[in-house]
């Protein structure tokens, strides 16, 4: 069964502090793609990142790095010096090559509180 | 450009009412999206458009209906709402992929409120 967990329902930390947020997954395809997506107050859920199976290479993009680790399947997600904008609802989600079109399972979503 | 509009951003309707939804994209995908978001919840898939059209129906009540008039535009037409389907109404978008693994890009979404 495919399955994403977002066990920290909410986070809050003061501005500056780097913050970590979990997502493990479950499926049985050995292909598959992982996202994450950032959901502010506005509503619009804003893409950040995709990754596939085969590909366990970390990844960083400015303040944002992803630590993808097939051993645990983990997709855990790390802001560094957080900052007031980052507050938001962070959905982790998986995509089965084997699946149908549109199958985008999300986790429950982290929301995260960053105070000045 | 990664972007999806849609229209109108809120929404107040009776139950009686009829109201579209519309959502649109330039950027040449040929899959398109109505997902349902409940608050405090994840987004909730209801249909997919591939090539203009209807390839999946999450079993969606009928009072939802659908339109893919060309590649670029998608609509959801709602007649004899409950108030129990107020939500964010997401369309996305994505270029056609076997398997879903192509990225959705999502507009900004429409709050809908049924009184």
């Amino acid at each position: 069964a495919q399955k994403v967990t977002q066990a920290q329902t909410e986070i809050s930390v003061v501005e500056k502090e780097d913050v970590t947020l979990d997502c493990v997954y479950e499926t049985r395809d050995t292909t598959y793609y992982l996202f994450w997506y950032k959901q502010p107050p506005s509503g619009e859920l804003v893409f950040l990142i995709r990754r596939n199976s085969f590909d366990e290479q970390n990844e960083i993009s400015g303040r944002y790095s992803w630590n993808f680790q097939k051993s645990t399947s983990s997709f855990n997600f790390t802001i560094t010096a957080s900052q007031v904008v980052d507050s938001a609802v962070y959905f982790c989600a998986l995509s089965e090559a084997g699946g149908s079109q549109g199958n985008l399972i999300f986790g429950k979503g982290t929301k995260l509180s960053v105070k000045p | 450009d990664t972007e999806v509009t849609q229209t109108p951003k809120h929404l107040v309707m009776g139950m009686t009412n009829k109201k579209s939804l519309k959502c649109e994209q330039h950027m040449g995908h040929r899959a398109m999206y109505w997902y349902k978001q409940k608050a405090k919840k994840p987004p909730e898939l209801m249909f997919v458009y591939s090539y203009e059209k209807l390839s999946i129906n999450e079993s969606v009540p009928s009072r939802f209906s659908p339109e893919c008039p060309n590649s670029s535009l998608l609509n959801l037409h709602l007649h004899a709402l409950q108030p129990e389907d107020s939500a964010l109404y997401l369309c996305a978008s994505s270029p056609p992929a076997w398997g879903g693994q192509e990225t959705q890009y999502f507009g900004p979404g429409t709050r809908l409120l049924v009184l």
